[in-house]
């Protein structure tokens, strides 16, 4: 077991571009969470996937941000048009949940900056 | 909406120094997690408290939860600078909101 990945760690891109995140979870783990943090401040949830299916998004996933997990593996998150205020840490989280509370595991992020 | 809230923001402590750091909610948590975030990492788990003036102990680490579940302390004795990092609370029943975090600075 190798842990959550995610795939660049780093991305820098110019504004108006699309980006696309990779996080590969816990092979077992059926749950998969996204989130975004910001320097200093503690993540903010985006979106959860049970298996493959897109269970909740938050308020702050515009229509800019699409989340995927293809046969409830892997998982992307992709941004189009960037704005400066994109830039942030973007996080995957798994964990094996049939109720609430689960153990989520981290991955180590994709820094992603919008110049 | 809940709203975790952390104190202090920023802690810088000498080694070998004692400290505590809190966690408060404007609802009551179901349960809390504590995490730890090194610089260019994820969080990692420290524990999970449940029950209401519930103690928890992890080597240097004591973590307690206030009797009406709606705020949490770390303490931690004798700090090393392997305990750097930014601690997070979390209310894991709510699609894991997490607090604003303390951010820890122990000098060697």
């Amino acid at each position: 077991d190798t842990g959550v990945s995610q795939d660049p760690r780093h991305k820098i891109t110019k504004r108006g571009q699309n980006v696309t995140f990779r996080c590969d979870p816990i092979s077992e783990h059926n749950r998969l969470y996204w989130y975004r943090q910001t320097l200093g401040q503690g993540p903010e949830f985006l979106t959860y996937f049970q298996n493959e299916a897109q269970l909740e998004k938050s308020r702050l996933l515009s229509d800019r941000f699409s989340a995927e997990r293809p046969k409830g593996s892997f998982s992307t998150l992709e941004i189009q048009r960037t704005e400066q205020g994109d830039s942030a840490m973007y996080l995957c989280a798994s964990s094996f949940g049939v109720g609430e509370g689960d153990i989520q595991y981290f991955g180590a992020g994709t820094r992603l900056s919008v110049l | 909406t809940q709203l975790l809230e952390q104190s202090p923001q920023f802690l810088s402590i000498q080694e070998g120094e004692n400290l505590t750091v809190y966690c408060n909610s404007s609802s009551v948590f179901s349960s809390l997690q504590w995490y730890r975030q090194e610089p260019g990492e994820g969080p990692v788990l420290l524990v999970t408290v449940v029950t209401g003036g519930e103690v928890k102990k992890l080597k240097r680490l004591t973590f307690q939860f206030g009797d009406a579940r709606k705020d949490s302390s770390l303490h931690i004795t004798a700090a090393q600078p392997g305990d750097t990092g930014l601690y997070l609370c979390a209310d894991p029943f709510l699609k894991y909101i997490f607090g604003t975090g303390t951010r820890l600075k122990v000098l060697a």
